[in-house]
């Protein structure tokens, strides 16, 4: 285990759902990242929240809505997801931004159908 | 945009074989470098990082190369076990991009017993 917790570690949703993911983290970090894996593509960043404030949103649709409520919790909300939408999501965090290594948890599987 | 990349997508060798993963980079200003392992299933596991300022690092079983001139860094695999079937891939990170890292696609490296 790397400390790093995420669930659901399964989800199939509707277009008109709502939902969302949960991601905690053990090892005191303080900046904590949201990924997208997507077959045969490289990992995406999402999101980075460093001690609880955004600094980076690398053009992500509005329909994912991260939150950070302290250090070792990160929220994704999802609503009106399309079908291109459906890959693993996986949160990471690391002891600062930068050069430091990021621990991920094991990615939520997501389908929306 | 950054480019990380990797030469071979699959690699297949004998158990008790040593195993090495290419992966090549564009951006010469890229100044820290990871390799993840992600075994089916579960999120990327860190294995050894270099820096910049180092040519060569060992950890247990492992051996990053990393070729500056050439923009080129290779993962050494030892006594490849079964173990160690997964997917590989190598993150860079360039201070003048926000200090985010770029992720390759991954190779995935099959062990024969």
């Amino acid at each position: 285990e790397t400390g790093v917790t995420q669930t659901p570690r399964h989800l199939v949703m509707g277009m008109t759902n709502k939902k969302s993911l949960k991601c905690e983290q053990h090892l005191g970090h303080n900046a904590m990242y949201w990924y997208k894996q997507s077959a045969k593509k490289p990992l995406e960043l999402m999101f980075v929240y460093n001690f609880k404030e955004q600094t980076e949103n690398n053009s992500v649709p509005s329909r994912f809505s991260p939150e950070c409520p302290n250090s070792s919790h990160l929220f994704l909300h999802l609503h009106t997801l399309q079908p291109e939408d459906s890959a693993l999501y996986l949160c990471a965090s690391s002891y600062g931004q930068g050069t430091y290594e990021q621990y991920f948890g094991p990615g939520t599987r997501l389908t929306v159908t | 945009g950054e480019s990380v990349g990797l030469h071979l997508p699959t690699l297949s060798v004998q158990e008790g074989d040593n195993s090495i993963i290419n992966c090549a980079y564009s951006n010469s200003a890229s100044d820290y470098f990871i390799w993840y392992k992600q075994e089916s299933g579960k999120g990327p596991q860190f294995i050894i990082d270099i820096r910049s300022n180092m040519d060569k690092r060992q950890g247990q079983r492992v051996t990053v190369l990393l070729n500056k001139t050439v923009k080129h860094l290779s993962l050494q695999i030892a006594a490849t076990q079964p173990g160690d079937s997964a997917v590989y891939f190598c993150a860079e990170n360039t201070p003048n991009t926000g200090n985010q890292f770029y992720f390759g696609t991954g190779t995935s490296l099959t062990v024969i017993p």
